[in-house]
This record gives structure tokens, C-alpha cells and sequence, in this order.
């Protein structure tokens, strides 16, 4: 059964900094593009970054450039997303997302920045 | 960055056809901007339908097809049953800027 659990979501004030991890299970991660999409509470979706197979690409959304890195650890089977510089309009469920047909989600974790 | 244009919102009696479509503000969806639709009910993740334009996953039910239509990606629902009632979102590749968009999202009812 394929499995994807985020993790590391909470309260953190304006300026402040998570790491985000997304634990997969079920299908050979090191195969797929890995992406992390945002949901802003009673909002649309937003497409945060996506990382390739091996960590070497990867590409980003203009509102979270240079503020959020995405990377993986193939052999722990984990896509990350560190967040730096939080502002509220940063706050969000975000859910990590296979890609190349986006067959499977998590179910998010909630980020909240607020002071 | 590009802007993805939905319908904010449609209403489809039930057994009807409906069509969602999903523009980009740089000109013409094609393929090789590998549309996507996803649905997504209330406190529900998002669930991929169309991927590529017109492919389905095992899941999508054959009342859902995508296609391209005059220069939009275009969702059809053929035979629409109240369990379709939901938020529809397009999401386009941009190849050049080497980014991802969603549309602002389509909510169906079906009344």
C-alpha cells in the first residue's frame, strides 16, 4: 500500500523557520519526481516546488524563491521542505505529492504563522 | 509567473454534461503543458483525474475525459451524479520557466 505522511507542521511566529518531512512508503521513492503543494485555509491550491528523482533538480514557486529549499533522502525513503523566513501568508496545509501522474497524496500537515 | 484561469464556479443538474476549462495567461494550453485535474471534496487531499491532457488513472471514473478545446484543457463530465459535487482544479507545466500552476479552482454543484 502506497503510503505518504507529512510531518513538522505547527505554530511558528513571522521570521521563523520548519522543516517540513514527507514519509513515503509503498513504491521505489527513488524513481519519481516528488512535488509539495499549499493549501491556504478555504483557498485553492498552490504548487510550492518539486525536486527530481535524484535531489538534483529542483524548481520552485516565484512566492517561496530563496526562502524554502525541497530536497530528499533516498535512502531514508523522505522528501523534505525546509521553510525560512515564514510570513503569514506562508500559512497553509501542506501536502506532499508523487509525481509524473501525481497518483498519490498525503493527507498535509497544517503550518500556522502567526505572532 | 503565468496565471491559470478557471470557471469559479458551475452548476450541472444531475445525468447532465458539463465542461470545465482551464486557460493560461501566456497564450494557448497545449500538450506539452501536461494538464492535470484534480478533484478535491472538503477536508479530503486532492485526488488526480487527468493527467497529460487525457490519460486516467485506474480510479477515474469513465464519466470524466479530458481533452484540449480551443485553446484550453477542457474536463468533461458526462453523465453527472451527486457524488461529483466538488472543487476542480487545472494545473499546467510551464517548460520555460521550469514551474508548476494551479487554477483557482472550479466548484461544481450538481442541482
Amino acid at each position: 500500500e502506497v503510503q505518504l505522511v507529512e510531518s513538522g507542521g505547527g505554530l511558528v511566529q513571522p521570521g521563523g523557520s520548519l522543516r517540513l518531512s514527507c514519509a513515503v512508503s509503498g513504491f521505489t521513492f527513488s524513481s519519481y519526481w516528488m512535488h509539495w503543494v499549499r493549501q491556504a485555509p478555504g483557498k485553492g491550491l498552490v504548487w510550492v516546488s518539486r525536486i527530481n528523482s535524484d535531489g538534483g533538480t529542483t524548481n520552485y514557486a516565484d512566492s517561496v524563491k530563496g526562502r524554502f529549499t525541497i530536497s530528499r533522502d533516498n535512502a531514508k525513503n523522505t522528501l523534505y521542505l525546509q521553510m525560512n523566513s515564514l510570513r503569514a501568508e506562508d500559512t497553509a496545509v501542506y501536502y506532499c505529492a508523487r509525481g509524473q501522474g501525481f497518483a498519490f497524496w498525503g493527507q498535509g500537515t497544517l503550518v500556522t504563522v502567526s505572532s | 509567473q503565468a496565471v491559470v484561469t478557471q470557471e469559479p464556479s458551475l452548476t450541472v443538474s444531475p445525468g447532465g454534461t458539463v465542461t470545465l476549462t482551464c486557460g493560461s495567461s501566456t497564450g494557448d494550453v497545449t500538450s506539452g503543458h501536461y494538464p492535470y485535474w484534480f478533484q478535491q471534496k472538503p477536508g479530503q487531499a486532492p485526488k488526480t483525474l487527468i493527467y497529460d491532457t487525457s490519460n486516467k488513472h485506474s480510479w477515474t471514473p469513465a464519466r470524466f475525459s479530458g481533452s484540449l478545446l480551443g485553446g484550453k484543457a477542457a474536463l468533461t463530465l458526462s453523465g453527472a451524479q451527486p457524488e461529483d459535487e466538488a472543487d476542480y482544479y487545472c494545473f499546467l507545466f510551464y517548460s520555460t520557466a521550469s514551474a508548476s500552476v494551479f487554477g483557482g479552482g472550479t466548484t461544481l454543484t450538481v442541482l
